[in-house]
């Protein structure tokens, strides 16, 4: 089964709206995270590093602002698009580095936002 | 240049051929390496990793070249259920210095 949960998988909202995309770790805890967007035929991008307890680290070219991301504890990360435009329109995705005895990365299963 | 390469395809092969992605990364400190399954829409999914000493799982062998910095994937007697798109993925350490690459895509065709 997953061990990454994410949620919602498909959201489809008016411009200006925000939106709240919620990544848990299933059965362990994730005391980093990390945000991803894929746009079509390109690959994962990494968005940001969700630590827990503090503020999450951006990529160059990403607006901490626009995407505010909460990871108060250790089983939860959330990223939310604030005033979202047609051009946020974008897969993302969340993962968590867990495991043993060897650690991995599990992905959750994407959220496709669809901005109107 | 990109710091992970990757031929996007498509490969169409028919099933049972044998198929070969190759991957370039631009990095010489790169440590780690792997191949990754995504299909669709979906999340990727982590096939294997990569050494230098060369690795096989079933019907699927991956390399490690070092010196000419890049790795390869070769499917043997491909099925339908491989079609998909296979990421490339390199790490300079520790998740949080992960880099994938486009992905090839590959369709195997009855």
């Amino acid at each position: 089964g997953a061990v990454v949960s994410q949620h919602p998988s498909r959201v489809i909202c008016k411009s200006g709206t925000s939106v709240k995309i919620e990544c848990r770790s299933l059965d362990f805890q994730a005391t980093t995270m990390f945000w991803y967007r894929q746009f079509p035929k390109q690959s994962l991008m990494l968005m940001a590093t969700s630590n827990e307890g503090s503020k999450a680290t951006y990529e160059q070219g990403v607006e901490k602002d626009k995407f505010l991301i909460n990871h108060a504890s250790l089983t939860l990360s959330t990223l939310t698009v604030t005033s979202a435009h047609p051009e946020d329109s974008s897969f993302y995705i969340c993962s968590a580095a867990g495991g043993i005895p060897v650690e991995k990365l599990f992905f959750g299963s994407g959220t496709q936002l669809s901005v109107l | 240049r990109k710091e992970v390469e990757q031929d996007p395809g498509p490969f169409n092969v028919p099933e049972g051929a044998t198929v070969a992605f190759n991957c370039t990364y631009s990095n010489s400190a790169s440590q780690s390496f792997f191949w990754y399954r995504q299909d669709c829409r979906k999340e990727p999914k982590l096939l294997m990793s990569v050494y230098s000493s060369g690795n096989e799982d079933g019907r699927f062998t991956a390399q490690l070249n070092r010196a000419s910095q890049y790795i390869s994937l070769l499917i043997r007697d491909s099925k339908l259920s491989d079609s998909a798109t296979y990421l490339c993925v390199v790490s300079r350490g520790g998740y949080q210095k992960v880099t994938f690459g486009t992905g090839t895509k590959l369709q195997v065709i009855p």
